[in-house]
């Protein structure tokens, strides 16, 4: 079947840290893989996405890369800002079969 | 645009009480779905409709049904609220089915049953 893991929150960082939020990803087919952000009070917005083998999505300096030999896309950025304080998604659109599938969520709080 | 629009932001019902919620889409998508958002579970697909006059399941749909009339709008019914469908409900729209696709999500419904 499909699905994603991703690792548990919440994650506390200070402003200018190295953030990484692990993503795991079981499935069939050859799916496409997604970050969406939700912050406070708001639905949830695409942050970046992959849709083949090898493929970087990058977006606002978050990064991650598609590994299909490691099931992965986990999600970096260089240096976070208070700005990034949200919950991170990440999402599994499964190939030919129009249902996403979505991680737990991982929240992120950035301290000044 | 508007985007995707949800109405009502918040509802409380009483069990066994029925409603609608209102999702609706300015975006000529073909692709609709719903989903309900559970602390620690992320989102999870109710129903979800690739056009006009098509539905389908997703992986928790018991308790909702879905219609698709037009290509804007995609309500979501329950029928007899129960204590467990308490969640904040999302709609989402895109260009299409493909999963390459961006979905678009509306701002949320937060529904608590007594």
């Amino acid at each position: 079947g499909n699905s994603v893991t991703q690792m548990e929150g919440p994650v506390t960082l200070s402003e200018e840290a190295f953030l990484t939020i692990n993503c795991t990803y079981t499935a069939t087919g050859y799916p496409s893989l997604f970050w969406y952000v939700q912050y406070p009070g708001e639905g949830l917005q695409l942050l970046l996405k992959a849709t083949k083998a090898d493929d970087k999505g990058s977006n606002k300096g978050f990064e991650a890369t598609y590994r299909k030999e490691t099931t992965s896309f986990h999600l970096e950025k260089g240096s976070v800002q208070v700005s990034d304080s949200a919950v991170y998604f990440c999402a599994l659109g499964a190939y030919n079969f129009n249902k996403f599938y979505f991680g737990s969520g991982t929240k992120l709080n950035v301290k000044p | 645009n508007a985007g995707v629009t949800q109405t009502p932001k918040f509802q409380v019902l009483k069990t066994g009480q029925s409603m609608t919620l209102q999702c609706a889409q300015d975006m000529n998508h073909e692709y609709m779905s719903w989903y309900r958002q559970d602390p620690g579970m992320g989102l999870r697909l109710i129903h979800y409709s690739v056009g006009a006059g098509i539905t389908d399941q997703g992986e928790v749909p018991n308790g909702y049904n879905v219609s698709r009339s037009t290509t804007e709008d995609f309500p979501l019914r329950l029928l007899s609220a129960a204590p467990s469908q308490t969640s904040v409900y999302f709609c989402a729209s895109s260009y299409s089915g493909e999963t390459y696709n961006e979905q678009f999500f509306g701002p949320g419904t937060r529904l608590t049953v007594l």
